[in-house]
């Protein structure tokens, strides 16, 4: 079935680095979602992309959609402490319905 | 996440008994969904309804669990006879068309079920 892959599972970095983190896909998609989840908290939504290629920025987020369309890549750049969380990938789930895949998500540590 | 609201946030249940989770959509939000999410792992799309209708239940579990969005009220997650692999976080979205797009999915902050 449809697998979406994050990798790293998590990540230990000093505040003020950049962070990169991936998600891949067994399956072609045609939207990628980036959502951050915090703690006793639901999953916001960062960045949306629709187009393979599409590079898009939020802030000091940015993402891109993979050109074979079955990859995804965020990148924070200067993190600081409030960048906790865990940052999940989502895709539309197959079968054409509605709903989202989500990936098991990258946990993002910041030590001071 | 402000507008879908979920109750309740925090449900502890023996073996046995019955949960009941509710969710409010967002105002004029026509759309819903429930998600799982088990201790260190990603969201899982569980059942998606409109108004009166199931349109999509293929990730809920064959027995135990249904979900209702009636006319008028919140949407419920009901789960008889909780068993401890029952105990999760259990989401709510809801959006005001087909959700596609994703950026039109809203996410509430979840209530966790905890099965002792």
């Amino acid at each position: 079935g449809q697998q979406l892959n994050q990798s790293p599972q998590s990540m230990f970095i000093q505040e003020g680095e950049d962070v990169s983190m991936n998600c891949t896909s067994s399956s072609i998609f045609n939207t990628w979602l980036w959502y951050k989840q915090e703690p006793g908290e639901g999953p916001v939504l960062l960045i949306a992309l629709y187009k393979a290629g599409e590079l898009t920025s939020n802030g000091r987020l940015t993402a891109q959609f993979g050109i074979t369309r079955k990859d995804s890549f965020l990148n924070i750049s200067a993190s600081i402490p409030s960048d906790v969380g865990i940052y999940f990938c989502a895709g539309p789930k197959e079968g054409g319905a509605d709903g989202l895949t989500f990936g098991k998500g990258t946990h993002l540590i910041i030590q001071p | 996440n402000a507008g879908v609201m979920q109750n309740p946030r925090h449900l502890v249940r023996r073996r046995g008994q019955e949960a009941r989770l509710r969710c409010s959509p967002m105002k004029g939000h026509s759309h819903v969904y429930w998600y799982r999410q088990l201790p260190e792992e990603g969201l899982k799309f569980m059942v998606y309804l409109q108004k009166e209708n199931i349109i999509d239940e293929s990730g809920m579990p064959k027995e135990r669990f249904s979900a209702e969005f009636p006319k008028e009220g919140p949407s419920i997650l009901r789960i008889q006879q909780v068993v401890r692999g029952d105990s999760a976080a259990y989401f709510c979205a809801s959006s005001p068309r087909t959700g596609r797009a994703g950026n039109t999915i809203y996410f509430g902050e979840g209530s966790w079920l905890t099965v002792v």
